[in-house]
C-alpha cells in the first residue's frame, strides 16, 4: 500500500463547478498535512496547510479526518486557472522533516 | 518570500559524464532535499540534509551523492550519468520541524532541472 494515495484523475470539470479531491495516508503518526499545487512543467507550490478542524482559503476548503486517515480538498466555483495537478502531502512519523507526496490528482477546468 | 534557485533549468549530458546540480536557498533553512520526479512515479526523495556537512539517504540514493559545505547550498552529484537518470530534479528547503503539529516542515521548491542523459 502506498503511504499517500490519491485518485490520479484526470478530473474534467466546467468553469464554475465544485470539485473535491480525496487522499488517504497510511501513517497514523503523521502530524502535518498539506495540499500542494503543481502546474505543468513547474515546481510544486504550497496551496494550503490542513488543520485538524478544517480550514478555508477563499474558494478552497481542506478537511482532515484523523480517525479515517483521510484528507480532502474542495474547490468551489472552479476557474480555468485552477487547472493543475494537486498533490496531497503528509509528514513522516516523528519529526524528521521528511514529507511524503502523493502522486497527484490532475484537474482540467474547461470553459 | 522564500527563494530556492537551481543552477540550470535544462541540461543535456552524455552517458558516463559526471553531473553537478546546484541548489541555493536564501531563507537560512536547515533542511534541504533533492527529489526526482517521473511520470507515474511522483516525487521520490534521493537525499536530504539537516545541516551543513550532514546528509542522509532518501528512498533512491543509488547512483547519486550530495554535498553540503554551506548552509545555503546543497549539491547533487551524478558520478557517472546513465540514461535512466533522465528526469526532472527538484530541490527543496524547509525549517526543522517542531513538535505537536507545527507546519515548519513546509517545503519550498526550486524551479527544477530537467536533465536528459543521452
Amino acid at each position: 500500500r502506498k503511504e499517500v494515495e490519491q485518485d490520479p484523475g484526470p478530473f474534467n470539470v466546467p468553469e464554475g463547478a465544485t470539485v473535491a479531491f480525496n487522499c488517504t495516508y497510511s501513517n497514523s503518526a503523521s502530524q502535518s498535512f498539506f495540499w500542494y499545487r503543481q502546474d505543468c512543467r513547474k515546481e510544486p507550490k504550497l496551496l494550503m496547510s490542513v488543520y485538524s478542524s478544517g480550514n478555508e482559503d477563499g474558494r478552497f476548503t481542506a478537511q482532515l479526518n484523523r480517525a479515517s486517515q483521510y484528507i480532502s480538498l474542495l474547490i468551489r466555483d472552479s476557474k480555468l486557472s485552477d487547472s493543475a495537478t494537486y498533490l496531497c502531502v503528509v509528514n513522516m512519523r516523528g519529526n524528521t522533516g521528511k514529507l511524503i507526496f502523493g502522486q497527484g490528482t490532475t484537474l482540467q477546468v474547461k470553459p | 518570500d522564500v527563494k530556492v534557485t537551481q543552477s540550470s533549468r535544462y541540461l543535456v549530458k552524455r552517458t558516463g559524464e559526471k553531473v553537478f546540480l546546484e541548489c541555493v536557498q536564501d531563507m537560512d533553512h536547515e533542511n534541504m532535499f533533492w527529489y526526482r520526479q517521473d511520470p507515474g512515479l511522483g516525487l521520490r526523495l534521493i537525499y536530504f540534509s539537516y545541516d551543513v556537512k550532514m546528509k542522509e539517504k532518501g528512498d533512491i540514493p543509488e547512483g547519486y551523492s550530495v554535498s553540503r559545505e554551506k548552509k545555503e547550498r546543497f549539491s547533487l552529484i551524478l558520478e557517472s550519468a546513465s540514461t535512466n537518470q533522465t528526469s526532472m530534479y527538484l530541490c527543496a528547503s524547509s525549517l526543522p520541524p517542531v513538535n505537536s503539529g507545527g507546519f515548519q516542515d513546509t517545503q519550498y521548491f526550486g524551479p527544477g532541472t530537467r536533465l536528459t542523459v543521452l
